[in-house]
């Protein structure tokens, strides 16, 4: 069984407008949260890091939420653009030192015109 | 280069067949990982180096995949006798302790198995 689950699987939304998706993890001994932006065709790239102490991290227009207790993370779009069409990946980091990482399926955002 | 590079971009390869896919890390990194994705699925941990010390092949699927890391830079995954499920794209990354492992990603080598 997947130790990180997103949702929803996939979304399209109109440009301009907001959205969040979602991840929840059974991973442990947990290190770090990240998420990632995976454009098609090309490798992930991070977007946000956030370690155990922290609830909150923005990069731009996106902001990742966590709750360490829950095990559970958002990622918050806002204002969305066509650039920012792709898949994006919820990633858990476990272990020690912190190498191995646990993947979300991702989620595929389309923003349409 | 200033990022991971992998090559070949795509691959299609005759099923037994086997297959060598590159990987050039980013410099100076020390750790260098492959991965597997396949379509629908997060991404698959296959194999791990860091620096001298022996990999971590806890993720390869099977005996047909094997890695080495040359010199500690430079990258080469080879799958033996190749089947349709190796189909997938199979992506490199690297990191370096300097910035607290943070992995980069190559854009992957997507290999179809006919």
């Amino acid at each position: 069984k997947n130790q990180v689950e997103q949702s929803p699987q996939s979304l399209i939304i109109l440009e301009g407008k907001n959205c969040t998706l979602q991840c929840n993890y059974t991973v442990s001994p947990f290190s770090n949260l990240r998420w990632y932006k995976q454009d098609t065709g090309r490798g992930p790239v991070s977007l946000t890091i956030m370690t155990f102490s922290e609830n909150t991290k923005s990069n731009g227009r996106y902001t990742a939420t966590l709750d360490a207790d829950t095990k559970q993370s958002s990622l918050h779009i806002t204002a969305s653009q066509l650039s920012d069409s792709a898949s994006y990946i919820c990633v858990v980091s476990f272990g020690s030192p912190g190498y191995k990482l646990s993947f979300g399926a991702g989620t595929t955002v389309t923003v349409r015109a | 280069g200033a990022g991971v590079s992998q090559s070949p971009s795509n691959k299609v390869t005759e099923k037994g067949k086997d297959v060598e896919l590159r990987c050039d890390p980013i410099s100076g990194h020390t750790a260098l990982y492959w991965y597997r994705q396949s379509l629908g699925q997060g991404l698959e941990f296959l194999i791990y180096f860091q620096g001298n010390s022996a990999p971590d092949k806890s993720g390869l699927p099977s005996d047909r995949f094997s890695a080495e890391r040359t010199g500690g830079s430079v990258s080469t995954l080879t799958i033996q006798r190749t089947q349709q499920e190796d189909s997938a794209v199979y992506l490199c990354a690297s990191s370096s302790p300097a910035n607290g492992y943070e992995q980069y990603f190559g854009p992957g080598t997507r290999l179809t198995v006919t």
